[in-house]
Order: C-alpha cells, then structure tokens, then sequence
C-alpha cells in the first residue's frame, strides 16, 4: 500500500456509541493531522502530531480523543458524540523539516461519519 | 478574520478549454506557502501545485499552473485543456511560517467540465 490509508471508509454510530478511526501513513512521514469537514464550511485542523508527540489541538471537544503510537500511526477515538459531528474525518501526514517549512500534507480518502 | 477567499462557488468549463479559479488570501507573514488541492467525490484531497512567498516564478506542474501575484495576494489556479477527470472540488490553501504546521483552508470551488 501507499500513502495514507483510512479505515473505516463509512461509520454509522449512535450518540452512545464508542468507535475509533484509524490512520496510516506508508510516506515516511513525520508529522500527521486530523482534519474535519462539514457541508459547506472549510476543512477545520483538529489535531497534529509532530514525531509522535501532541502539538496542536485546535479547542476540538473531549469527546475526541486522538491517538498516536509511532509516527506511521493515527487514531481519533470517539465516544458520545452529537448529530453535528456528522462530517468527513480526514487525515493526513507531512516531512517536516523545521519552523518555516512549507511541506504539503498528503491527505487519505477518509471516514465519512454519521452520528445518529 | 477570513485567511483564504475562493469566491467561485461553481464553475462550469467547456471540455479542451482553459479554467483559472481564483484565490486570494491575507497574511501578515512574511514567509508562507500557497497550495492548491483536488477533491474528488471519492473524498480524497489530492495535492496539486505548491506556491511558496519568496519563490520568483510562478509554479507549474503539468497542466496546472498558479498565476501568483503577491501585492494583489492572489494565487489563482489556471489548468489547461480541460479534461472530464477534472470535474471536482478545488481548494486552495495556506501555512504561514509562524502558524505552528496549520494549513488553512477556503471554501473550495466546485469545477464541472462538460463535454
């Protein structure tokens, strides 16, 4: 495989519900994002990783619980979430190579949540 | 305060012919970077073109091109000979240097190539 694989590609889950989305990057990569997008509002930065350490957390709620074992790996795990964090869970990964870089991130297909 | 504006909310392109979408954004970073990305309705953002603040030409890559003119701030994508597979959301996005890895997005512009 190559790139960034997300599984699963489809989730339905009820507001008491706990899921967990999966995220793998065969890049080589050292940082890694996830990244929510609503209908009709731009994509919204929830978290990053940098060398497997937390480094941004952008005010997304606790009932988003983001994961990162190594550098090749990123979990965004959810438990009693609402109808409106239906959305598209993206992730991705970058080379980052020091402040001021402008590396592009490498985005996978993503998890089309639904919250019912 | 809005960082990226794409003010194309659809655009519709004769198969074969040329399409620029258009993008202008607001820093005050001297250093950032300018993306632009593709996503089809499999979901996937698929990246284009990179744009950087000090680069003197603008950048090209295949059938794309980014028409960069930074006292405007603008950086407008133009993809040449159109081709059906080219019907899908565009984005166009931003990092500054001082943004700490946040790639900021704009609301996208849905292309429709028509044949």
């Amino acid at each position: 495989e190559t790139g960034v694989t997300q599984t699963p590609r489809h989730l339905v889950m009820g507001m008491t519900n706990k899921k967990s989305l999966k995220c793998e990057q065969h890049l080589g990569h050292n940082a890694m994002y996830w990244y929510k997008q609503s209908a009709k509002k731009p994509l919204e930065l929830m978290f990053v990783y940098n060398f497997k350490e937390q480094t941004e957390n952008n005010s997304v709620p606790s009932r988003f619980s983001p994961e990162c074992p190594n550098s090749s790996h990123l979990f965004l795990h959810l438990h009693t979430l609402q109808p409106e964090d239906s959305a598209l869970y993206l992730c991705a990964s970058s080379q980052e190579k020091g402040t001021g870089d402008n590396s592009p991130l490498h985005f996978g297909n993503g998890t089309r949540l639904t919250v019912t | 305060a809005q960082k990226i504006t794409q003010t194309q909310p659809g655009m519709f392109v004769q198969e074969k012919e040329a399409v620029t979408l258009d993008c202008t954004y607001d820093t005050s970073d001297p250093s950032y970077g300018l993306f632009w990305y593709k996503q089809p309705s499999s979901g996937e953002m698929i990246f284009l073109i990179y744009q950087g603040s000090y680069d003197q030409q603008n950048a090209t890559e295949g059938r794309y091109s980014l028409n960069f003119q930074k006292a405007r701030k603008s950086a407008n994508l133009v993809i040449s000979a159109s081709q059906l597979g080219d019907s899908a959301m565009y984005f166009c996005a931003m990092r500054e240097a001082q943004g700490a890895q946040k790639l900021v997005f704009g609301q996208g512009t849905r292309l429709t190539i028509n044949p």
